[in-house]
């Protein structure tokens, strides 16, 4: 069975600093995905990572994926307040064109001045 | 474009009783999943439509199904509701393309079961 863990579960931080989110996963995967959950809203697609050395980058978020060492991350860069959301990263452990993702327990981020 | 609509919103429903949610997914996306979200049990998969086909089906109970249209719009069922069914449930669609998925899931923003 596909575990993701995620860590830290909580991390506040404060403005203008830079952080890390890590992601591990269980079983052989190459498809990763990382969303974002604003408090009482739906999940935002952040990042697609599909292969080994993935690196995608949008704003102050950088992803990036090794598959050999099964783990990504979500490297935040400057935070800024508008960042506090709780990420996910899930893990697709379907084939072919089939979806099932196992999601990570999430962290929750929050960013202060 | 429109983006996956759920609906209804919020739902109270009694121990026993059976619900049924609805999805409709972007336009052009044919996979539509469903998953539950609880603050023990975090986001967990329910299963997975293509084509009015179920593809994959999480570890949940006999008492959750569902169900696809010709439309791609889907549907969920919880018969014999418990306490425990409370949750968000998540509808999600996606582009599939040729023999990948390179696309991520959309997701709309749920239905909140309560069941008292």
């Amino acid at each position: 069975e596909l575990k993701v863990e995620q860590n830290p579960l909580f991390l506040s931080m404060q403005e203008g600093k830079n952080y890390t989110i890590y992601c591990n996963y269980s079983t052989t995967s190459d498809r990763l995905y990382w969303y974002r959950q604003d408090p009482g809203k739906s999940l935002e697609s952040l990042f697609v990572l599909l292969s080994n050395g993935a690196v995608k980058q949008e704003g102050r978020l950088m992803a990036s994926l090794d598959t050999k060492a099964r783990l990504s991350t979500l490297h935040i860069t400057a935070a800024v307040h508008d960042l506090s959301a709780t990420y996910f990263c899930a893990v697709d452990s379907a084939s072919g064109t089939a979806s099932k993702l196992t999601f990570g327990t999430g962290t929750r981020l929050q960013v202060t001045l | 474009k429109a983006g996956v609509t759920q609906t209804p919103r919020y739902l109270i429903k009694t121990r026993g009783q059976q619900v049924t949610l609805s999805c409709s997914p972007i336009s052009g996306h044919r996979s539509v999943s469903w998953y539950q979200q609880t603050p023990g049990q975090g986001l967990q998969f329910l299963f997975e439509y293509f084509s009015e086909t179920q593809r994959n089906k999480g570890n949940f109970p006999g008492r959750f199904s569902g169900r696809q249209f010709s439309n791609s719009r889907s549907e969920m069922n919880v018969s014999t509701l418990e306490l425990g069914d409370s949750a968000l449930y998540l509808c999600a669609s996606s582009l599939v393309s040729g023999t990948g998925r390179y696309s991520p899931l959309h997701f709309g923003n749920g239905t909140r079961l309560t069941v008292t």
